[in-house]
């Protein structure tokens, strides 16, 4: 399976400010998909980034609030833009590998907004 | 639209004793997919499940696919303190198959 690495692994940030995650595969993936996981709760996928294309968003999130790139096969970076104390949450990015796709997560990026 | 639901929310149980979570898909599923996330950390891939009816083991741990391939079912027999975590089941998505939804998660606590 894949490794994948995220940096920063956590960080306290003040409201109205931006913080951006890295996130690196090991290998070179066609998709790597971004989630977030609130305090106590599932995972919510906020989007896939593809390389060489603008990222999917799923319903309830745009690309003004979490802008993401992908300059290449293995690394992506998701900011998460003008936080709000809302916005703490887990950001977690994973890679689809197998058959039927299954999920490999990276260490995760646990934010909390002040 | 699809959902993806567990049962139960929280699980306590002593150590020794045994745990199962209920996982249940509103649509038919072409595999299921458990996940168990350890406190503290991420979701780590367990195992899938494919055909219909279909039982997998691991050590401890009993993986079950309904026959409708709706709904499965994760046991553990003997719970050690290592157990401890929560349990996801996940599926693919009804409108893009490269995409997985993830069900609720059991948490399951073992007092020792």
């Amino acid at each position: 399976s894949a490794v994948i690495s995220q940096k920063p692994s956590r960080d306290i940030c003040q409201r109205g400010t931006s913080l951006t995650i890295q996130c690196q595969v090991d290998s070179q993936v066609t998709m790597m998909f971004w989630y977030r996981q609130q305090p106590g709760q599932s995972l919510t996928l906020i989007a896939t980034a593809n390389q060489g294309s603008e990222a999917t968003y799923e319903s309830g999130f745009v690309i003004d609030k979490f802008p993401i790139s992908r300059p290449n096969l293995t690394f992506s970076t998701l900011t998460v833009s003008n936080m709000s104390p809302e916005d703490s949450s887990i950001y977690l990015c994973s890679v689809g590998q197998g058959y039927y796709n299954e999920q490999f997560f990276g260490p995760g990026t646990r934010l909390t907004v002040l | 639209g699809q959902q993806v639901m567990q049962i139960p929310q929280y699980q306590h149980v002593q150590e020794g004793e045994d745990f199962t979570t209920y996982c249940n898909s509103s649509t038919t599923l072409s595999n299921i997919q458990w996940y168990k996330q350890r406190p503290g950390g991420h979701p780590v891939f367990l195992i899938q499940l494919v055909k219909s009816g279909e039982v997998k083991k691991q050590k401890r741990l009993t993986f079950q696919f309904g026959e409708a391939k709706k709904n499965s079912s994760l046991h553990i027999t003997a719970t050690q303190t290592t157990d401890v975590g929560t349990y996801f089941c996940a599926g693919p998505r009804e409108t893009s198959y490269d995409k997985v939804i993830f069900g609720p998660g059991t948490s399951l606590s073992v007092i020792p």
